[in-house]
């Protein structure tokens, strides 16, 4: 059973546009939502993470808005570089950790 | 050091060799987990230990065998493997947090193992 729900599975932006990807979550008893970014060959690495009393986090060029009610979180990455390519899964956690599908990055000069 | 080591990179093995897979952190993390990731494919949850002892199993056949040695390593024992086995091996660990749990993973680069 899929329990995080990730779109698109792939998505191209021009160089210093916005990026966004969008999660959903059925259980209502995660409590921890992070994003990670995985590049060929490696592991995946945690980006940036937040927890449902908050709405919007932001670190950097990456900001993850929360909405508790919808059960919906996304990932906004202002100013994308050819660097930010790589796929980038939600997750959500209780306990375990749930991954969304994925979705490949690619930033266009 | 904040670093998850795992060796070898790549491994190239037969239907009945057995080899292992190593994974090495010093971070003091105390809770340390295995992976499966077929290509283009989220993360698939193996095996879980938390300060040294096994956890979670989810279901893992029997031709996988981990190993916790100590609060640093994590062994991945495999014998009679099959094609359709290969796939990028991830370690990953984490602080535990008392009754909250784990959280903020942070992974290993993966070993790539090809069965033949």
């Amino acid at each position: 059973q899929q329990q995080v729900k990730q779109s698109p599975q792939s998505l191209i932006v021009q160089k210093g546009g916005i990026s966004i990807i969008n999660c959903a979550y059925e259980n209502t008893a995660f409590d921890y939502f992070p994003w990670y970014q995985q590049f060929p060959g490696k592991g995946p690495a945690l980006l940036i993470a937040i927890r449902p009393d908050v709405s919007e986090k932001k670190e950097g060029r990456f900001t993850i808005s929360f909405n508790k009610s919808a059960k919906q979180f996304s990932l906004h990455i202002m100013d994308s570089q050819p660097g930010d390519s790589a796929t980038y899964f939600c997750a959500a956690q209780r306990q375990k950790l749930t991954f969304g599908t994925g979705t490949r990055l690619t930033i266009i000069p | 050091d904040t670093e998850v080591t795992q060796t070898p990179k790549h491994l190239v093995m037969g239907m009945t060799n057995k080899k292992s897979l190593k994974c090495e952190q010093h971070m003091g993390h105390r809770a340390m987990y295995w992976y499966k990731q077929k290509a283009k494919k989220p993360p698939e949850l193996m095996f879980v230990y938390s300060y040294e002892k096994l956890s979670i199993n989810e279901s893992v056949p029997s031709r996988f065998s981990p190993e916790c040695p100590n609060s640093s390593l994590l062994n991945l024992h495999l014998h009679a493997l099959q094609p359709e086995d290969s796939a990028l091996y991830l370690c990953a660990s984490s602080q535990i947090l008392g009754a909250q749990g784990s959280y903020g993973y942070t992974f290993g680069s993966g070993t790539r193992l090809t069965v033949v």
